[in-house]
């Protein structure tokens, strides 16, 4: 269970254009989705909080208006990248956590097996 | 000072060596501590999860968490070749967004 995947798992752009990713659970309900870029041989970085319904929390040094995120379900979350550069190239990575009656902190993140985008 | 220290490595082993694993933080509200490995190109697979100090064992992985002194360590027994990834530490305090070490590069010769 808690199958997370991502579409597509990679996609060469040419700058200036948009491109989408989505990210779906599979077998379970996420209330939260997560976005992440991960830069080669670096670790995760946290882009954006996305909840079911309301719009996304991002973090710091994050444009919101060139990373849209939407969360229309509880079971798929899109993020577009808006006017790609080049400095945009980059793993993409979604994560959701399993609604539950009550929702605990113990709820752990599932990932997705992340996209990767090349902007020429 | 990041809040979650870990050496990058790379780690080279042996196969059939034990391998150990540690991250430091500093954050002391951080409560749950998970372990995900991540092989080239594909995203983070969660490993193990523990919110209390001392071991939690799940096949030939072991994690173990020492709260006072803020280190975590993820034990690996009887490694295999195909245990060569990245194994990235998380924490997290009581809401959702997890806290990532920089990531392990392990690599186990045959």
């Amino acid at each position: 269970g808690a199958v997370v995947s991502q579409h597509p798992s990679w996609v060469i752009c040419k700058s200036g254009t948009s491109v989408k990713i989505e990210c779906r659970s599979l077998d379970f309900q996420a209330t939260t989705m997560f976005w992440y870029r991960q830069f080669p041989k670096q670790s995760l970085m946290l882009m954006a909080t996305s909840n079911e319904g309301s719009k996304a929390t991002y973090e710091q040094g994050v444009e919101k208006d060139k990373f849209l995120i939407n969360h229309a379900s509880l079971t798929l979350s899109t993020l577009t990248v808006t006017s790609a550069h080049p400095e945009d190239s980059s793993f993409y990575i979604c994560s959701a956590t399993a609604t539950s009656m009550s929702r605990s902190s113990t709820d752990t993140q599932y990932f997705g097996p992340g996209t990767r985008l090349t902007v020429l | 000072q990041k809040e979650v220290e870990q050496d990058p490595g790379p780690l080279s082993v042996p196969e059939g060596a034990i391998v150990s694993l540690n991250c430091t933080y500093s954050n002391s509200a951080f409560q749950y501590f998970m372990w995900y490995r991540q092989y080239s190109r594909k995203g983070p697979e969660l490993l193990m999860y523990t919110y209390s100090s001392g071991n939690k064992e799940d096949g030939r992985f072991t994690a173990q968490v020492d709260k006072s002194s803020k280190y975590i360590s993820l034990f690996i027994r009887d490694s295999q070749p195909s245990d060569s990834a990245t194994y990235l530490c998380a924490m997290k305090s009581s809401g959702d967004k997890l806290t990532f070490g920089t990531g392990t590069r392990l690599a186990v010769r045959p």
